[in-house]
């Protein structure tokens, strides 16, 4: 099992869309959890941290659910300038030491006029 | 949060040569870390930088393929050894406070081995 695994997509939306990504991840001890947001060519930037009582910034909502080892991201409104690859990353996940990172393996969302 | 700047931005090289990549943070950071993106994937930890000692190596990453220094708290640079076009990838360094906080990272180095 993969330690961090997103839905593979790719999602192909119209704006105003709302569209709703999941991530499931391994280790038990994760300490904190984030998403990124990585636009072709480019690094990855930080989209928000995920609290275990959920976060809302904007239109974008975060959600934890530890019992369950599952985070998600939901984009309501989607906008043409949302589209871009969105990483699912894990602190201290898979035996490695607090303060590292591992990432999923992204996905795609393309917002379509 | 925390701006980093890479040099160089990208290179075309020669396989059995080596590129050290520089990685400037504008504060002070507990934690800096080396990454490689390769093309359609995400991003593996090669290793974090410790200031004044030996990095700290990811499985499959070994210090004679690629070095790293960290002489300060804002400094840290990573050498590909000996090329070959395997290596060519995107080579990333981030920067934090380590523990539970986020990672910010530089925008990058394009490198393509011939």
């Amino acid at each position: 099992r993969k330690e961090v695994e997103q839905d593979p997509g790719p999602f192909n939306v119209p704006e105003g869309a709302t569209v709703a990504f999941n991530c499931t991840y391994s280790n038990s001890a994760s300490q904190s959890f984030f998403w990124y947001r990585q636009d072709c060519r480019k690094e990855p930037k930080l989209l928000m941290s995920v609290y275990s009582s959920g976060n809302e910034d904007g239109r974008f909502t975060a959600q934890l659910n530890r019992a369950s080892q599952y985070i998600s991201l939901l984009i309501r409104d989607s906008k043409l300038s949302d589209s871009a690859t969105y990483l699912c990353v894990v602190n201290g996940a898979g035996g490695t030491s607090y303060g590292k990172l591992t990432f999923g393996q992204g996905t795609i969302l393309t917002v379509h006029p | 949060s925390a701006v980093i700047s890479q040099k160089p931005s990208r290179d075309i090289c020669q396989r059995g040569t080596s590129l050290t990549i520089q990685c400037q943070v504008d504060s002070q950071v507990t934690m800096m870390f080396w990454y490689r993106q390769q093309p359609g994937q995400s991003l593996t930890l090669i290793a974090t930088a410790n200031q004044g000692s030996e990095a700290t190596y990811e499985s499959g990453f070994v210090i004679d393929k690629f070095p790293i220094s960290r002489p300060n708290l804002t400094f840290s640079t990573l050498t590909v050894s000996n090329m070959s076009p395997e290596d060519s990838s995107i080579y990333l360094c981030s920067a934090g406070q380590g523990g539970g906080y986020e990672q910010f990272f530089g925008p990058g180095t394009r490198l393509t081995v011939l």
